[in-house]
């Protein structure tokens, strides 16, 4: 079965603080894994994708196949990223499946 | 960048009428869309994959002749909620699939349906 799971449907970290929001999946094939972000009254949108190994806005995401992971990083933390992240599989070419959610708060 | 809408951003309407929610695709064409469901506080449920010139795809539990999907155009898909009620009120997110780079889904903004 394909799932998803985040674990910490809530986080609050101070300012300048590191962040990691959790992300393990299930799936018996070769994964592509993401990360989405839905800032306050807005759609969602990706943040950043496995494949491309890429930082955005500060953030990196490693996959570890040993242990199922996809974690998001920041190593300080801003307010403006306080939002909604969601991890999401591809199993194919087609659809997502997505995680629980994290809500991400960073405190002044 | 890649745009989608939704329209309309928000409805509300009497048990038991039907509703109907339109997709696009802006600036590219989309030979596949995807319509969600979002409960409160909850993730975004897969409920259909919609192709363009052909019959959607639903995923398990999801009543076909309840969400009636139409995508007849490369630029719209529709979805149509029928005999509305209150259980259904949720937000509906679509997105489009963006043929090139990486097939990246593009999300639209939602449409809060409120079945009285």
């Amino acid at each position: 079965a394909q799932r998803v799971t985040q674990p910490e449907k809530l986080l609050s970290v101070f300012k300048g603080a590191p962040v990691e929001l959790k992300c393990n999946y299930s799936y018996s094939g070769s994964p592509e894994l993401f990360w989405y972000v839905q800032y306050s009254r807005q759609r969602l949108q990706l943040l950043l994708r496995h494949i491309s190994r890429e930082s955005i806005k500060g953030f990196t995401a490693d996959l570890n196949k040993g242990e199922t992971s996809f974690h998001l990083k920041k190593p300080f933390a801003q307010e403006e990223d306080s939002a909604m992240y969601y991890c999401a599989l591809r199993p194919g070419a087609q659809k997502l499946v997505f995680g629980q959610g994290t809500r991400l708060t960073i405190n002044p | 960048g890649a745009v989608v809408s939704q329209h309309p951003s928000w409805v509300i309407c009497k048990s038991g009428t039907s509703v109907k929610i339109e997709c696009r695709s802006l600036d590219f064409q989309a030979t596949t869309m995807f319509w969600y469901r979002q409960f409160p506080k909850q993730s975004l449920m897969l409920m259909a994959t919609s192709n363009e010139g052909s019959k959607a795809t639903y995923e398990q539990g999801v009543e076909k002749d309840k969400f009636l999907i139409n995508h007849a155009s490369l630029t719209l898909s529709t979805l149509t909620v029928t005999s509305a009620h209150p259980e259904d009120s949720s937000f509906y997110i679509c997105s489009a699939r963006e043929p090139s780079g990486g097939y990246e889904q593009f999300f639209g903004p939602g449409t809060r349906l409120t079945v009285l």
